[in-house]
């Protein structure tokens, strides 16, 4: 089945540890996002990638970058992960820049900082 | 700026019809999505409204106006597995989905 993957599942790093979390997908869709979910709330968009191009959040923190070496694959790097980055990260892709209303999203990366 | 209200919470008894609505204020906007998140899950795509009126999805339909900058989401026939949050999410300036604070919706037996 078609889908979007998220390695790992739970990552536990320590204060200021830099991290990497990942995420691949066999749609073939043309743009891939990243968003955090902190508990209770609602997602909200990290940046995300119409093919090549990156388009970062304004309020989105330097700590945070991104990859995308290939239209399959999507990797979320935490420079200096502080508690306040403790949450679910969600990978999730569309077809296409105009189908981003119809968006799939990955199970997520749940990230504990300690 | 963007603005989204949903209600925090709806408990409903199996069977039942639950409305959420959604009211928005944001520039660009293009359409209203609908996403369902159980709890330790993703979000999942439910429907999408480009144009005022109703789309019906099995037991869910999705409302929009845009002149009122309105939505609803619609679930009949309640069933436990519903119990879930659900999300607004106009679609906007660049293509962007901005998601409400989400409906929590409790279905009791």
């Amino acid at each position: 089945d078609a889908m979007v993957i998220q390695n790992p599942r739970y990552q536990v790093t320590q204060f200021g540890k830099p991290v990497t979390l990942s995420c691949s997908q066999t749609l073939n869709h043309n743009v891939m996002y990243w968003y955090q979910q902190k508990s209770s709330q609602a997602p909200k968009l990290l940046f995300h990638y119409y093919d090549k191009d990156f388009n970062n959040e304004a309020d989105t923190p330097d700590n945070f970058q991104s990859r995308r070496p290939n239209t399959s694959f999507c990797f979320l790097d935490i420079r200096s992960p502080g508690l306040g980055d403790a949450a679910m990260y969600l990978c999730a892709t569309s077809r296409s820049r105009t189908d981003s209303y119809e968006q799939y999203f990955g199970p997520g990366t749940r990230l504990t900082v300690t | 700026g963007q603005s989204l209200e949903q209600p925090s919470e709806v408990t409903a008894v199996e069977g039942a019809i639950v409305q959420i609505n959604c009211t928005y204020q944001t520039s660009g906007f293009y359409g209203l999505s609908w996403y369902q998140q159980h709890d330790g899950g993703a979000p999942t795509f439910l429907s999408y409204n480009a144009l005022d009126g109703l789309e019906e999805t099995g037991r869910f339909s999705s409302f929009l106006s845009r002149s009122d900058s309105y939505g609803y989401l619609l679930l009949q026939e309640l069933q436990m597995k519903d119990s879930a949050s659900y999300f607004c999410a106009p679609l906007a300036a660049g293509n962007k989905l901005t998601f409400g604070g989400g409906t929590r919706v409790l279905v009791k037996p």
